[in-house]
């Protein structure tokens, strides 16, 4: 069984500030990494899918990186607004369509 | 398109007594999933389906046994709930993305 690590586990910034996460995993076996961001009393939604080492993603004011080789991703929010806080989770995915998932980086952005 | 649906939205048993949450996407999609969520633990996957006709056992089976009725759906069954099982369960189907959907909280007295 993969073992996904998120860090760190809670964060809260001021409106305007510049944040990153992190998510590891183990490099054996591994398919593609998935972010997703899941807001209090709804479904997690995805953001992002990546495979290949390098890759990497934007959508809007949030971007992701993968290294395959070490087995990190990055998540990046740039100019953090309140409508951003949320819990933003990574999974790891085998070629056998297994998701792992991280526990997760609960956000808060402070007006 | 409805994405994925699940019933029921919320449910309480009482321990020994069985039930099965219902799940069915419309997006084609050939792998399906049943996850629980619990505080402090994020989601752990109970059963997959990479396929119609195929399950496989996830993080936490234990104590749970799901259907691939079809490409669609794909049910999760409590033989005979116990307090453990209370939780919140989401359904979610993969094609290039997961999608999830609302989710079925189950409290078990």
């Amino acid at each position: 069984i993969l073992n996904v690590e998120q860090s760190p586990q809670s964060l809260h910034v001021q409106e305007g500030d510049s944040t990153n996460f992190t998510c590891s995993f183990p490099s054996s076996n591994f398919y593609a990494l998935h972010w997703y961001r899941w807001e209090t009393a709804k479904s997690p939604e995805a953001l992002f899918v990546m495979t290949l080492n390098g890759d990497e993603k934007k959508k809007g004011r949030i971007s992701a990186t993968l290294n395959t080789k070490e087995g990190y991703s990055y998540l990046y929010i740039k100019g953090s607004q309140p409508e951003d806080s949320a819990t933003y989770l990574c999974a790891s995915s085998n070629y056998g369509q297994n998701f792992v998932f991280g526990p997760g980086t609960r956000l808060s952005v402070l007006p | 398109n409805a994405g994925v649906t699940q019933t029921p939205k919320f449910q309480v048993l009482k321990t020994g007594q069985s039930m099965t949450l219902q799940c069915a996407q419309d997006m084609n999609h050939n792998s399906m999933y049943w996850y629980r969520q619990d505080p402090g633990m994020g989601l752990r996957l109970i059963y997959y389906s990479a396929s119609e006709g195929t399950t496989d056992k996830g993080e936490v089976p234990n104590g749970y046994n799901v259907s691939r009725l079809n490409k669609r759906e794909f049910s999760l069954r409590l033989e005979s709930a116990a307090p453990s099982q209370t939780s919140v369960y989401f359904c979610a189907s993969f094609g290039i993305e997961q999608f999830f959907g609302p989710g079925t909280r189950l409290t078990v007295l």
